[in-house]
């Protein structure tokens, strides 16, 4: 059972251009929502994150939407660069159990 | 401040033999997460575990598979008698004990390959 959906599987954005990549969950249990960076043959690097409570939060670049009643969030990543490409990891946390949940993954290429 | 370190970074080994592999985690992080990657695919979860306790082994396979961390030392990640299928990425992860905003930090992870 995944327990949180990721989409686009891929993504191909112009330099210049809005980057978005979307999650859902459905456990109510979740009070944590970050979102990795991986390049080829690295680790995950905690990019940026947002609780609950909050309905957006930027960084840079980087924001995350929330929308806490149709339980989805989301990636924007404005002005997106050729060094952006990655894959990226949204992520939930259960609070009863300190564990977090990845989605799938979204590989992001960046044309120059 | 060192970050999560794990060794080796790659292993070779022919089938059937053993394949261990360290995660030491950050410093004041007293839990460790193992995650296998495999090629163009996403995290899977296989072991939570404490100091001397696992958590939750739901993602670990029944047969061949095993992790502890110990009081002392690095956690270890056990694969005994290792197929070609265990040729994988496997990260660790580690947090401090429940607080209200902190990810993970991962390792960059230890590349299996099985000849």
């Amino acid at each position: 059972q995944q327990q949180v959906k990721q989409s686009p599987q891929s993504l191909i954005v112009q330099k210049g251009g809005i980057s978005i990549i979307n999650c859902a969950y459905e456990n109510t249990a979740f009070d944590y929502f970050p979102w990795y960076q991986q390049f080829p043959g690295k680790g995950p690097a905690l990019l940026i994150a947002i609780r609950p409570d909050v309905s957006e939060k930027k960084e840079g670049r980087f924001t995350i939407s929330f929308n806490k009643s149709a339980k989805q969030f989301s990636l924007h990543i404005m002005d997106s660069q050729p060094g952006d490409s990655a894959t990226y990891f949204c992520a939930a946390r259960n609070v009863n159990f300190n564990k977090f949940y990845f989605g799938s993954g979204t590989k992001l290429n960046v044309k120059p | 401040n060192a970050g999560v370190m794990q060794n080796p970074r790659h292993l070779v080994r022919r089938r059937g033999q053993e394949a261990r592999l360290r995660c030491s985690p950050m410093k004041g992080h007293s839990h460790v997460y193992w995650y296998r990657q495999l090629p163009e695919e996403g995290l899977k979860f296989m072991v939570y575990l404490q100091k001397e306790n696992i958590i939750d082994e739901s993602g670990m396979p029944k047969e061949r598979f095993s992790a502890e961390f110990p009081k002392e030392g690095p956690s270890i990640l056990r694969i005994q008698q290792v197929v070609r299928g265990d040729s994988a990425a496997y990260f660790c992860a580690s947090s401090p004990p429940r607080t209200a905003n902190y990810g993970y930090t991962f390792g960059s992870g230890t590349r299996l390959t099985v000849v």
